[in-house]
């Protein structure tokens, strides 16, 4: 299994403005995943992010809104731009297993957002 | 597209009762993965229980068990001696056997709460 940590845990932020979203995992993967969870509801695919190539992104989620970074194989940046209230949710960051676990996913603790 | 559907929002069951948790799904895929994940209040996603879709033997992790039946594209999840520390949210979640690159397709998740 990997071992996965977000930065930050909860944050609430003003309206307009952006914040980012650190992914660090303990051992190299080549796909990251990013989810969103809006309250009481499930999770929901933002994008793909492998390493040394574009994300990609889910039907109804742009770049601009969601800029991902994926500098290496251990860690990854999600930034919600231009925030309003609709995007107060929980965002996990999520890899694929290696080894016996290949076909597992694994979660990091997710980031709470509030808007305000 | 594949879809995971849950067809109980919500679900409770007394202690050291047993509880099952219902999920089908639609694929067609003939070789793939289905999860049980529990999402406790800390929204940390843990992963319950793992059925390859080639093994015709249902999963077992001490307490937790499915009941796989592909031809009816049902996944169901059953807790026995159930345990406050149960109470959650569980999800059951759907992946092409693809290593590690394609994402989980996720149900709407039921809310188990477990009455002492």
């Amino acid at each position: 299994s990997a071992v996965i940590s977000q930065k930050p845990s909860r944050d609430i932020c003003q309206r307009g403005t952006s914040l980012t979203i650190q992914c660090q995992v303990d051992s190299q993967v080549t796909m990251m995943f990013w989810y969103r969870q809006q309250p009481g509801q499930s999770l929901t695919l933002i994008a793909t992010a492998n390493q040394g190539s574009e994300a990609t992104y889910e039907s109804g989620f742009v770049i601009d809104k969601f800029p991902i970074s994926r500098p290496n194989l251990t860690f990854s940046t999600l930034t919600v731009s231009n925030m309003s209230p609709e995007d107060s949710s929980i965002y996990l960051c999520s890899v694929g297993g290696t080894g016996t676990g290949v076909y597992e996913q694994y979660f990091g603790p997710g980031t709470r957002l509030t808007v305000t | 597209a594949q879809t995971v559907t849950q067809s109980q929002p919500e679900m409770s069951v007394q202690e050291a009762e047993t509880v099952t948790l219902s999920c089908t799904y639609d694929t067609s895929e003939s070789d793939y993965y289905l999860f049980w994940y529990k999402q406790p209040p800390s929204r940390q996603m843990i992963l319950v229980i793992r059925q390859e879709a080639y093994k015709q033997q249902n999963a077992t992790e001490n307490r937790f068990s499915v009941n796989f039946q592909k031809a009816a594209k049902s996944f169901s999840l059953k807790i026995s001696d159930s345990q406050l520390g149960d109470a959650a949210m569980y999800f059951c979640a759907y992946r092409d056997r693809n290593s590690g690159n394609t994402p989980l397709v996720f149900g709407k998740g039921t809310r188990l709460s477990v009455i002492a």
